[in-house]
């Protein structure tokens, strides 16, 4: 089953504008990670943050943890048509001997030039 | 570096017919193995994960198999495929410590 759901499912702006992208999920997690897909390629591993962490910064990423609202977003700025893309979120949680990864259904991004 | 190949990138299929895809790891030792499946459009779900060679679990009932005769191998199989085994098939790999997966670039299956 689905552990996250990213909003909103497809999100279209302009070059230069934020995108906010959010994701919520169920359970108790050990970190959460946001990936990145091209269209018919395979996923890229953007960010991570930990549990006991709130907010992480990797150049134009922004994420932010609420491990009480069970939520996290993903904040690309200064957008770019390269970041046209499918962004989603994984949970990362202990079980079975190692860390499984349950993603969402992600969010198609198109960012216009 | 580590890298990590999946083969083919395309692959269309009859019914009933078996299948095999590949997935190898370069560059590291003892990792993490994932098959995962993505229906047009949609997220990942996770198919198999593998922690060790000939150590296999399955998270859903299908019609798939999965086996790691090799550190660094590790194959998804079928030995009849259903219309329903259509999609983007993807390959990953992690370690231990619970740092980020990284993909495979996938393999498109079409069952016709």
């Amino acid at each position: 089953s689905q552990q996250g759901e990213e909003d909103p499912q497809a999100l279209s702006i302009q070059e230069g504008e934020n995108a906010t992208m959010n994701c919520s999920y169920k359970t108790s997690i050990n970190n959460l990670q946001w990936y990145r897909q091209n269209s018919g390629r395979g996923l890229v591993h953007l960010i991570l943050i930990r549990s006991n962490e709130r907010e992480k910064h990797s150049g134009r990423l922004r994420v932010t943890l609420d491990t009480s609202k069970k939520s996290s977003s993903l904040l690309i700025t200064a957008s770019r048509a390269a970041d046209t893309a499918s962004y989603f979120c994984a949970t990362a949680m202990f079980s079975g001997g190692y860390n499984k990864l349950i993603f969402g259904a992600g969010t198609r991004l198109a960012v216009h030039p | 570096s580590q890298t990590i190949h999946q083969w083919p990138a395309t692959l269309v299929q009859p019914v009933g017919s078996p299948l095999s895809l590949e997935c190898t790891v370069e560059g590291t030792s003892n990792p993490n193995l994932y098959w995962y499946r993505q229906a047009a459009g949609r997220g990942l779900q996770l198919l198999f994960y593998s922690v060790g060679i000939g150590q296999i679990s399955s998270e859903v009932p299908q019609n798939l198999s999965a086996s790691r005769p090799q550190d660094r191998q590790f194959i998804l199989s079928s030995k009849k495929l259903l219309l329903s085994d259509s999609g983007f098939y993807l390959c990953a790999w992690s370690n231990d410590r619970g740092y980020g997966y990284t993909f495979g670039s996938g393999t498109r299956l079409t069952v016709v």
